[in-house]
C-alpha cells in the first residue's frame, strides 16, 4: 500500500523561482528518499535522508524531514526548465538491503523558461 | 555505476500472449531485485521483490502464477506476463541496490512500456 502523499500534485513556477513539495507518511521509517521521473522513463535518485537527519543539501535541492510530524519536503531552488519532471518520495521502513521502498503519489513539476 | 538496464523499451503483444521483460544489473551484482508497474500519471506500485536463487515475494493482490519473476543470477531478473491482456497495459519499471555500496538508494532501469492489443 502506498504511504507517501506529495503535495501538491501538479506545480507550475517561472524559470529562477524555487519550488517547494512536500511528502507526508503514516508509519515509522528507516529513511526517506526522493526521486524523480522523467516523462516515459525510469527514476534518478535524488537524496537520501535518514529518520535521525533533520535537513540533508546536495546541490539546488534541499530536503527536510519531520518525524514528529511524519513529513518531509524538497526544495529545489533556482530552478530550470530542465527541472520538469515528476517527484517522488519514498519511505523505507528496515534497515535492511533488501527493504522495499513505497512511493508516494508523486508532484509533478513544470518549469517554465 | 550503478546501472540498471531492461529489456525491451517498449513491446505490442496481442492479448493472450505473453511477454518476458529483462532486468540486469551492469556494473554490480543484485541479490535482491524489485518490480514496479506504473500506470498513466500515477505513482510506483510494488509487485514483487525478486530474490536471486529463490521464490519472488508478491505484493498482496500481484497475481504470481500472471506474473511470473525469475532470478537466475546475481545480475538479471525477469518478469513474464502470461496471457496478457489489455488492462495488463502498463509501464514496468525494476530496481535493484547495490550491496556493495552503504547507502540505501535504489537504481531504476529505464522501463518498459506494454502495451497489450
Amino acid at each position: 500500500s502506498q504511504q507517501g502523499e506529495e503535495d501538491p500534485q501538479a506545480l507550475s513556477i517561472q524559470e529562477g523561482e524555487n519550488a517547494t513539495m512536500n511528502c507526508s507518511y503514516k508509519t515509522s521509517i528507516n529513511n526517506l528518499q526522493w526521486y524523480r521521473q522523467n516523462s516515459g522513463r525510469g527514476l534518478v535518485h535524488l537524496i537520501l535522508i535518514r529518520s535521525n537527519e533533520r535537513e540533508k543539501h546536495s546541490g539546488r535541492l534541499r530536503v527536510t524531514l519531520d518525524t514528529s510530524k511524519k513529513s518531509s519536503s524538497l526544495l529545489i531552488t533556482a530552478s530550470r526548465a530542465a527541472d520538469t519532471a515528476s517527484y517522488f518520495c519514498a519511505t523505507q521502513a528496515g534497515t535492511g538491503g533488501s527493504e522495499k521502498l513505497v512511493f508516494g503519489k508523486g508532484t509533478k513539476l513544470t518549469v517554465n523558461p | 555505476g550503478a546501472v540498471v538496464s531492461q529489456h525491451p523499451s517498449w513491446v505490442i503483444c496481442k492479448s493472450g500472449t505473453s511477454v518476458k521483460i529483462e532486468c540486469r544489473s551492469l556494473d554490480f551484482q543484485a541479490t535482491t531485485m524489485f518490480w514496479y508497474r506504473q500506470f498513466p500519471k500515477q505513482s510506483l506500485m510494488l509487485m514483487a521483490t525478486s530474490n536471486e536463487g529463490s521464490k519472488a515475494t508478491y505484493e498482496q493482490g500481484v497475481e504470481k502464477d500472471k506474473f511470473l519473476i525469475n532470478h537466475a543470477s546475481l545480475t538479471l531478473s525477469t518478469l513474464t506476463v502470461t496471457s496478457a491482456h489489455p488492462e495488463d497495459s502498463s509501464f514496468y519499471i525494476c530496481s535493484a541496490r547495490d550491496p556493495g555500496r552503504l547507502a540505501a538508494e535504489q537504481y531504476f532501469g529505464p522501463g518498459t512500456r506494454l502495451t497489450v492489443t
